[in-house]
């Protein structure tokens, strides 16, 4: 299976600051792979889809790059409600799977 | 508004069974695949099961292939989750997910709790 590992497992800013963080695929899945984000009791939102494309109502702050192996998701000028974990996932290939998440605080 | 109603959660003790459901509200199900994905408590995101716009073809992660079982159904744009031969480690929130024309999961449940316990 496609392993993906997000670094770094914590990262801490502050509001204005900018947010880069990483996602690696063990193998390439061209620019198959989303990045969600997860605030606390609440199900995952989609933020980015093939690597990146802005989903419906993000905003432009949000910016996704990357393909083949190495992905990045920058947060621009961060505001308050942005710090969460984030996810990334991928569909190169079967199973689907995740990294294990990065937690901005 | 588009939005996924699931039910079915619960207490169950290990061995037993549970069928989680997923309906589609604001939208329909038709022509496109579900996903499955449950998170255990403090963990990461799990990717569980999926099935295809069809309903036939289905993939499963090796950890719940054999026990679980995933169906849709387009008449009620329902998608459901049959859980047998449950273990503890498969206590968790599951989330429903529709892959739509992102190719992603781009509306999800709000989740349903399963609990195996003795």
């Amino acid at each position: 299976e496609i392993v993906l590992t997000q670094s770094p497992a914590t990262l801490s800013l502050s509001p204005g600051e900018r947010a880069t963080l990483s996602c690696r695929a063990s193998q390439s899945i061209s620019t198959y792979l989303a990045w969600y984000q997860q605030k606390p009791g609440q199900a995952p939102r989609l933020l980015i889809y093939h690597a990146s494309n802005r989903a419906t109502d993000i905003p432009a702050r949000f910016s996704g790059s990357g393909s083949g192996t190495d992905f990045t998701l920058t947060i621009n000028t961060l505001e308050p409600e942005d710090f969460a974990l984030y996810y990334c996932q991928q569909r190169g290939d079967w199973p689907i799977t995740f990294g294990q998440g990065t937690r901005l605080e | 508004q588009e939005q996924l109603v699931q039910s079915g959660g619960g207490v169950v003790q290990p061995g037993g069974s549970l069928r989680l459901s997923c309906a589609a509200s604001g939208f329909t199900f038709h022509g496109y695949g579900v996903h499955w994905v449950r998170q255990a408590p403090g963990k990461g995101l799990e990717w569980v099961a999926f099935v295809w716009h069809d309903g036939d073809n289905k993939y499963y992660a090796d950890s719940v292939r054999g026990r679980f079982t995933i169906s849709k159904d387009d008449r009620k744009s329902t998608v459901h989750l049959q859980m047998d031969s449950l273990r503890e480690d498969d206590a968790a929130v599951y989330y429903c997910a529709p892959r739509r024309d992102t190719g992603f999961m781009d509306v999800w449940g709000r989740g349903t709790t399963v609990t195996v316990s003795s």
